[in-house]
């Protein structure tokens, strides 16, 4: 069974402060990895999807990097925002046969101090 | 440009009533999928769709059934209320242009529903 873990939980940096979220999962048999911003009180907006077969994504100032050997993803955030805080999660996608299900890590809450 | 959108926002429900929860979405997608998000637990996939007809179990899916008799629509229905059903439900629609899996989830802004 897959999991996703994210550390840390919470991260409090200044604006202006490039800073890097680490997602890990156990099963290296994904078809892509996905990142995710929730706002409170809001559902989720999909940031990057990084595919099985690359290695990193970039959008703006976000740039996800996907090691499927190593069952690690990070999203690097450059010139931090009070804006982008936020929840962000990040999530593994698995298709086997009919099955085809994401599975989440819990979150890392994040806070720019203006 | 709705995307996902979810009805109700909120509910309060007593323990044994029943209830369903509606998602629809405007983007033609097949794929459609119900997740519950608990404290500290990210989000777990109750149910899904491939297509209009079709369900399939996800990770969660006891105490809960679905429907999706038109493709726009993904229904999630509560039997019997209980405590433990506490949570914010969120739906999510994707398409299925090359694999599936390859695309976005899209999501709706979720239901609160507390049972008491």
């Amino acid at each position: 069974k897959q999991e996703v873990t994210q550390i840390p939980a919470a991260l409090s940096v200044p604006e202006g402060e490039n800073l890097v979220l680490n997602c890990s999962f156990t099963d290296s048999a994904i078809y892509n990895l996905q990142w995710f911003r929730q706002d409170p009180g809001k559902g989720l907006t999909s940031l990057l999807l990084i595919q099985s077969s690359q290695r990193e994504q970039t959008s703006g100032r976000l740039n996800a990097s996907l090691d499927k050997s190593s069952g690690r993803s990070t999203l690097y955030i450059a010139a931090s925002q009070p804006g982008d805080s936020a929840t962000y999660l990040c999530a593994g996608f698995v298709s086997s046969g009919s099955a085809r299900q994401l599975t989440f890590g819990s979150g890392t809450q994040l806070t720019v101090l203006p | 440009n709705a995307g996902v959108t979810q009805t109700p926002k909120f509910r309060v429900l007593k323990t044994g009533q029943s209830m369903t929860l509606l998602c629809a979405q405007d983007m033609n997608h097949e794929y459609m999928y119900w997740y519950r998000q608990d404290p500290g637990m990210g989000l777990r996939l109750i149910h899904y769709s491939v297509g209009e007809g079709t369900t399939a179990k996800g990770e969660v899916p006891d105490g809960y059934n679905v429907s999706r008799l038109k493709k726009q629509n993904f229904l999630l229905g509560l039997e019997s209320a209980a405590p433990s059903q506490t949570s914010v439900y969120f739906c999510a629609s994707s398409s299925t242009t090359g694999r599936h899996g390859n695309q976005p989830q899209h999501f709706g802004d979720g239901t609160r529903l507390s049972i008491l």
